[in-house]
């Protein structure tokens, strides 16, 4: 299994207060992903990472903000959390590793986030 | 851009029976690649099968295999033998080919088993 975490893996918070989420890889992928789970809507893709420093945005970007200083973290932070982020978030890498190619992407466990 | 359609919110089978999950899509592309994910209670979203468009034989893995409409735009997966652990929701996804491989999903069927 390819190597990937994220953290926290539960998280309560409140609105208006800023939060972080890690996503950590062993594999050296250079593409990293953050998707969002809502029921009825599947997984959305918030932002990805194409290298170290280089990130653009996805279908629902508004809200969060990601930085990537190392190869093997892609951090979303969002800035001043609201209600409509209560989501399940998914980190995603790909890349050419062994018998994976760069279109296949592996999931790490997901972060459930609850915004009271 | 390109969109994926999951029209059925969810399904049952009997278990050791044949189903079939539908799903169709739409991008003016001619080659990409089309995958199904299985997501299990326990959340964790797993490749079940992929294909390539430009392939025009159908993908099979074990007891799933993939009926590719390529014209019609339409991907369907069918899982033989169901069984109990077969019960998930469901995935279908698209994405360009390429080194950049951001995924479109569909809205996902829930798929229960039955003994």
């Amino acid at each position: 299994d390819a190597g990937i975490t994220q953290s926290p893996r539960h998280k309560v918070t409140e609105t208006g207060t800023p939060v972080t989420l890690r996503c950590h890889q062993t594999e050296n992928h250079r593409y990293m992903y953050w998707y969002r789970q809502d029921p009825g809507h599947g997984l959305r893709l918030i932002h990805y990472s194409y290298g170290v420093k280089d990130t653009d945005k996805g279908e629902v970007s508004d809200g969060y903000s990601v930085s990537r200083s190392k190869t093997e973290d892609f951090l979303l932070t969002l800035e001043s959390a609201t209600s409509s982020q209560t989501s399940v978030y998914f980190c995603a890498i790909s890349g050419v590793s062994g018998s994976m190619s760069y279109n296949e992407q592996f999931f790490g466990p997901g972060t459930r986030l609850t915004v009271l | 851009a390109q969109t994926v359609t999951q029209s059925q919110p969810e399904m049952s089978v009997q278990e050791a029976e044949t189903v079939t999950l539908s799903c169709t899509y739409d991008t003016s592309e001619s080659n990409y690649y089309l995958f199904w994910y299985k997501q299990p209670p326990s959340r964790q979203m797993i490749l079940v099968i992929r294909q390539e468009a430009y392939k025009q034989q159908n993908a099979t893995e074990n007891r799933f295999s993939v009926n590719f409409q390529k014209a019609a735009k339409s991907f369907s997966l069918k899982i033989s033998d169901s069984q109990l652990g077969d019960t998930a929701m469901y995935f279908c996804a698209f994405s360009y080919t390429g080194a950049n491989s951001k995924l479109t999903f569909g809205k996902g069927i829930t798929l229960s088993v039955r003994p």
